[in-house]
């Protein structure tokens, strides 16, 4: 267990509402991660954070914003949620250069 | 041409078979090699890491990675029901750099 948590776990939510999920975590990494997993795709890196307000942009980025404000939480928002936002959320936290670990998940459905 | 091929299968084999699950990559500055299991609606769970070449072995796991060919493997010795679930190859450059997955082989193990 990498003590990692995601909040909510399970959201369902209308086109064109905001939404945030966060992701937290027990130790002090500095990297953090979110993915998003859909079938045909597998992983793909939303958005990442190097250090608290430090953040960059994946290679699926659009639609999403990020934010850290301390070490332990990164929060991830759908400003305008669209139904191919629908997906499965991970977080993930990076130990080491060969280990990251990642969240339980949240599903994500948008009607 | 994606940075790292992964066969999707499904690869079904009997109980107690030995499974081998492999990956190709394209970008030779990887050198950070994992193996994630992901259970069906679970987070992936990180199996195996292993920095350069070389194999590394964990109880019934052994992963191996051949840069000269840009080829990873995960070998399952005696496999069991439990193993049964999609196996994702990872990898990275230097650093912190970002993680990048192959799609994921789902594995059924049939008692």
């Amino acid at each position: 267990d990498a003590g990692i948590t995601q909040s909510p776990r399970h959201k369902v939510t209308e086109t064109g509402t905001p939404v945030t999920l966060r992701c937290h975590q027990t130790e002090n990494h500095r990297y953090m991660y979110w993915y998003r997993q859909d079938p045909g795709h597998g992983l793909r890196l939303i958005h990442y954070s190097y250090g608290v307000k430090d953040t960059d942009k994946g290679e699926v980025s659009d639609g999403y914003s990020v934010s850290r404000s301390k070490t332990e939480d990164f929060l991830l928002t759908l400003e305008s949620a669209t139904s191919s936002q629908t997906s499965v959320y991970f977080c993930a936290i990076r130990v080491t250069p060969d280990t990251q670990y990642f969240g339980p998940g949240t599903r994500l459905t948008v009607l | 041409q994606k940075e790292v091929e992964q066969d999707p299968g499904p690869l079904s084999v009997p109980e107690g078979a030995i499974v081998s699950l492999n990956c190709t990559y394209s970008n030779s500055a990887f050198q950070y090699f994992m193996w994630y299991r992901q259970y069906s609606r679970k987070g992936p769970e990180l199996l195996m890491y292993t920095y350069s070449s070389g194999n590394k072995e964990d109880g019934r796991f052994t992963a191996q990675v051949d840069k000269s060919s840009k080829y990873i493997s995960l070998f399952i010795r005696d496999s069991q029901p439990s193993d049964s679930a999609t196996y994702l190859c990872a990898m990275s450059s230097g650093g912190y750099q970002k993680v990048t997955f192959g799609i994921g082989t789902k594995l059924q193990v049939i008692p």
